[in-house]
């Protein structure tokens, strides 16, 4: 109930295309569905999260889609650059926690020039 | 404003060593977490720090771990008898109160040799 399935695992995309990331949970406590972004030797960095109240939001060119029934989001990256290759992490959060999150196993994303 | 900083960023230890990682949270933050990752997989929570307080340790292994944030100085991780299963990136996050929204610092690498 408090794991959160991320795939693919790994992906590989053309400069200019979308990169797409899956991700999904099962316990309906949760409330707060963010996406980290994490570079080789750093630490994730907060790229873009959402609600249960809303089914989409966009900043810049990241989208995140949010399917409350199916229990599923996803990030979209429109226009994905050499830039944008790094590892992408969803998580999820729920009221009653004191701030804890629960992540996925990762997305190692590639662009290729 | 500099961000969380923590050290070392590289820490080898042998085995039955004790490692002590350090935390300095972002400046005005008084909300520290403590999240491991191991290699390959997502981050997994194991301690949320007030000030002088544990507020949640739920993700703390039962023996050896320890964690404080005094009112004065970093928040420590203490791991005492280290083993090799220790080996992991350590990142600490702040916040400047109760909230997902949280700032990661760049990690301390721990090797148990």
């Amino acid at each position: 109930q408090q794991q959160v399935k991320q795939s693919p695992q790994s992906l590989i995309v053309q400069k200019g295309g979308i990169s797409i990331i899956n991700c999904a949970y099962e316990n309906t406590a949760f409330d707060y569905f963010p996406w980290y972004q994490q570079f080789p030797g750093k630490g994730p960095a907060l790229l873009i999260a959402i609600r249960p109240d809303v089914s989409e939001k966009k900043e810049g060119r990241f989208t995140i889609s949010f399917n409350k029934s199916a229990k599923q989001f996803s990030l979209h990256i429109m226009d994905s650059q050499p830039g944008d290759s790094a590892t992408y992490f969803c998580a999820a959060g729920y009221g009653g926690s004191q701030g804890n999150l629960i992540f996925g196993k990762g997305t190692k994303l590639s662009v290729k020039p | 404003n500099a961000g969380v900083m923590q050290n070392p960023r590289h820490l080898v230890r042998r085995r039955g060593q004790e490692a002590r990682l350090r935390c300095s949270p972002m400046k005005g933050h008084s909300h520290v977490y403590w999240y491991r990752q191991l290699p390959e997989e997502g981050l997994k929570f194991m301690v949320y720090l007030q000030k002088e307080n544990i507020i949640d340790e739920s993700g703390m292994p039962k023996e050896r771990f320890s964690a404080e944030f005094p009112k004065e100085g970093p928040s420590i991780l203490r791991i005492q008898q280290v083993v090799r299963g220790d080996s992991a990136a350590y990142f600490c996050a702040s916040s400047r109160e109760r909230s997902y929204g949280y700032t990661f610092g760049s990690g301390t690498r721990l090797t148990v040799v």
